[in-house]
């Protein structure tokens, strides 16, 4: 299987901040990545899919990126809004697997 | 829009069995892949079952930990989607989601607890 190790594994961060978390893929999954953000007690919201594309109803100030097997999530600037726990996951090969997640908080 | 409503949730004992479902509208139900997904309390979220459309002869693929007693199964006619679940485990007890296609859109999740 394919292991998606994504870090931090939590951070805080203050309004206004520029955030990035990564995943890391153990195998080429080209561009077979998604993010996805959840809040406390609800269900997964996809945010990023093809590792840079910007789902629909996302705000700009989310953005994906990769470099090699590395996979970026960044938020340009931190709103109170976003608090929550983002996951990576790959979709090349099966089973797909998730990254085991990053707790955003506020400082 | 798109709707994911999944039911069937509930308390159960080791060894016994549940079929929880997944009520679809909004769009093609037919022409879309469903996969079930689920997340132990506080823990991440882990992918469980596919299952893929007609002309893709309704392939079925299981997360490792769930191959053999779990069971999903469509029908295109009603637009859901159903996961069995044999032989159930403690460690099964999760918040199990139902999601479509791409994954853009998720059901609000179902509850399934096994404990003694």
């Amino acid at each position: 299987d394919i292991q998606m190790t994504q870090s931090p594994s939590s951070m805080s961060a203050s309004l206004g901040d520029r955030v990035t978390i990564t995943c890391r893929a153990s195998q080429d999954i080209g561009n077979y990545l998604s993010w996805f953000q959840q809040k406390p007690g609800k269900s997964p919201r996809r945010m990023i899919y093809g590792a840079t594309n910007l789902a629909a109803g996302v705000p700009s100030r989310f953005s994906g990126s990769r470099s090699g097997s590395d996979y970026s999530l960044t938020i340009s600037s931190l709103e109170s809004e976003d608090m929550a726990i983002y996951y990576c996951l790959q979709s090349i090969q099966y089973p797909p697997t998730f990254g085991g997640g990053t707790k955003l908080e506020l400082k | 829009a798109v709707q994911l409503v999944e039911s069937g949730g509930g308390l159960v004992q080791p060894k016994e069995s549940l079929k929880i479902s997944c009520a679809a509208s909004g769009f093609t139900f037919s022409n879309a892949a469903m996969y079930w997904v689920r997340q132990a309390p506080g823990k991440g979220l882990e992918w469980v079952a596919r299952i893929r459309t007609k002309p893709n002869n309704y392939a079925t693929y299981y997360a490792d930990s769930v191959k053999g007693r779990f069971t999903i199964s469509r029908d295109d006619s009603k637009s859901m989607v159903y996961l069995q679940m044999d032989n159930l485990k403690t460690e099964d007890t999760a918040m199990y989601y139902c999601t479509a296609g791409t994954m853009a859109d998720w059901g609000q999740g179902v509850m399934v607890t096994v404990s003694s």
